[in-house]
């Protein structure tokens, strides 16, 4: 099956610019996770949707971040305006819904640099 | 919410050797635990997992055990390989919430 695509693979900026990464997850996979990971760290999770309703954004800085998965497929996330400590592997994952427990896969990942 | 935390950070290991990797949980109700392996620019991979009804998981070199009374999971790797360096990443999930551990950074050497 094909797994988690996510574009584009890098990307530099400077601070106070935007940008926007983009997800697609695997077919059927209704649970969809963005996460933040910077170098050295475990991934932490920044949003979750549940098809296209949020479960989880405690942790997305909504001053500065902002997520959407529009038709419960594709999904954005988008940074405006960004700052130094934003620079991190932008890491979207997906998830099957359905059952006790549910494995995870993730994407290659966005690197953004911001100068 | 959980707190999932991985010890130790860095370990070296003589290819060969075994690695063993822990982790411990806070929430009783998680119930699935994976394991991933992540190489450098790459993305994590499952390698390996466990659920709570079961307490031992082998998959020829790599095994999982788990105990639920002490909340701790850990993974083991025999006769380990040059190529089996990478981060590797403990999680514990409750439902479709998954919460990760620091990483351990694993170097064998040849």
């Amino acid at each position: 099956e094909a797994g988690v695509a996510q574009s584009p693979r890098y990307k530099i900026i400077e601070k106070r610019q935007s940008v926007a990464f983009w997800c697609n997850p695997i077919s059927g996979h209704a649970t969809l996770y963005w996460y933040q990971q910077i170098l050295g760290q475990g991934p932490k999770l920044l949003i979750q949707f549940q098809n296209n309703g949020v479960v989880d954004d405690s942790q997305l800085p909504k001053d500065r971040f902002s997520a959407e998965r529009l038709k419960g497929v594709d999904s954005t996330l988008k940074i405006q305006p960004a700052k130094l400590e934003d620079s991190a592997v932008y890491l979207c994952a997906s998830s099957l819904w359905g059952g006790a427990t549910y494995e995870q896969y993730f994407g290659p990942g966005t690197r953004l640099t911001v100068t | 919410g959980e707190n999932v935390e991985q010890h130790p950070s860095t370990l070296s290991v003589q290819e060969g050797d075994s690695a063993v990797i822990k982790c411990t949980y806070s929430d009783s109700a998680s119930n699935y635990f994976p394991w991933y392996k992540q190489e450098l620019g790459k993305r994590p991979q499952l390698i390996i997992d466990i659920r709570s009804n079961v307490g031992e998981k082998k998959d020829q070199r790599i095994a999982v055990t788990l105990n639920k009374t002490a909340k701790h999971f850990s993974l083991h790797i025999t006769e380990t390989q040059p190529e089996d360096s990478a981060v590797y990443f403990c999680a514990a999930s409750i439902g479709n919430q998954f919460y990760f551990g620091t990483g351990t950074s694993l170097t064998v050497i040849p």
